[in-house]
């Protein structure tokens, strides 16, 4: 049971290269979600889905799209990178409905953008 | 969802008790209390939650107050490994919610 493995660990990107940041869960769980952490700063929401097929914005949604085709990826995908969208990425899951417990994280992408 | 208001740090010596306090006012009945907490630069670790009652796992204690406005996160014995941000949370449990990390407490557990 491997929870939430995300790839690839570490990447550096150029202004206007795109890429897509890689995360699966094998637990079974409706809820995905992406977060954002700057330097000295906390996580910020940036999209989520409650399930295969679905995908909502959180707080930082601009740059970045999401797709949802299975209950076990959700990749995160940037365009065109620019220097601001430097920051390390965490993908987090949950099981969903009305399930009130804990978030399982990733151990982060950690992304710089030149 | 409720804002929390938690200190920016903290310091505990090893082997006392480390109490990281949290401020939610707002909070609505139907809101849960969250404590994550990230060490280093990893990925944020779930710690207890709790809705009224107070909380007690292998981890830590949670005293929420009666009125519900604050709380509190009790790690009874620190360790050096304790130390870390240490996020509160307020959260609706539902599918569709989004939980929101503020910048939380650095802990510091010194010798």
């Amino acid at each position: 049971n491997a929870g939430v493995t995300q790839t690839p660990k570490f990447q550096v990107l150029k202004t206007g290269q795109s890429m897509t940041l890689q995360c699966a869960q094998d637990m079974n769980h409706e809820y995905m979600s992406w977060y954002r952490q700057d330097p000295g700063m906390g996580l910020r929401l940036i999209h989520y889905s409650v399930g295969a097929g679905i995908t909502d914005q959180g707080e930082v949604p601009n740059g970045y799209n999401v797709s949802r085709s299975t209950t076990e990826d959700f990749p995160l995908r940037l365009l065109s990178a620019a220097p601001s969208q430097t920051s390390v990425y965490f993908c987090a899951s949950s099981p969903g409905d009305t399930y009130t417990g804990e978030l399982f994280f990733g151990e982060g992408s950690r992304l710089t953008v030149l | 969802d409720a804002k929390t208001t938690q200190p920016t740090s903290m310091d505990c010596a090893e082997g006392r008790a480390a109490n990281l306090p949290c401020n939610h006012s707002t909070i609505s009945g139907n809101e849960y209390v969250y404590w994550y907490r990230q060490i280093h630069s990893q990925g944020p670790q779930y710690i207890i939650h709790g809705l009224k009652n107070n909380e007690t796992n292998e981890m830590a204690s949670l005293i929420i107050t009666e009125d519900r406005k604050s709380s509190t996160l009790i790690l009874p014995h620190a360790t050096l490994r304790d130390t870390a941000v240490y996020y509160c949370i307020v959260r609706r449990p539902y599918n569709t919610d989004k939980l929101i990390f503020g910048t939380g407490t650095r802990l510091q557990v010194f010798p």
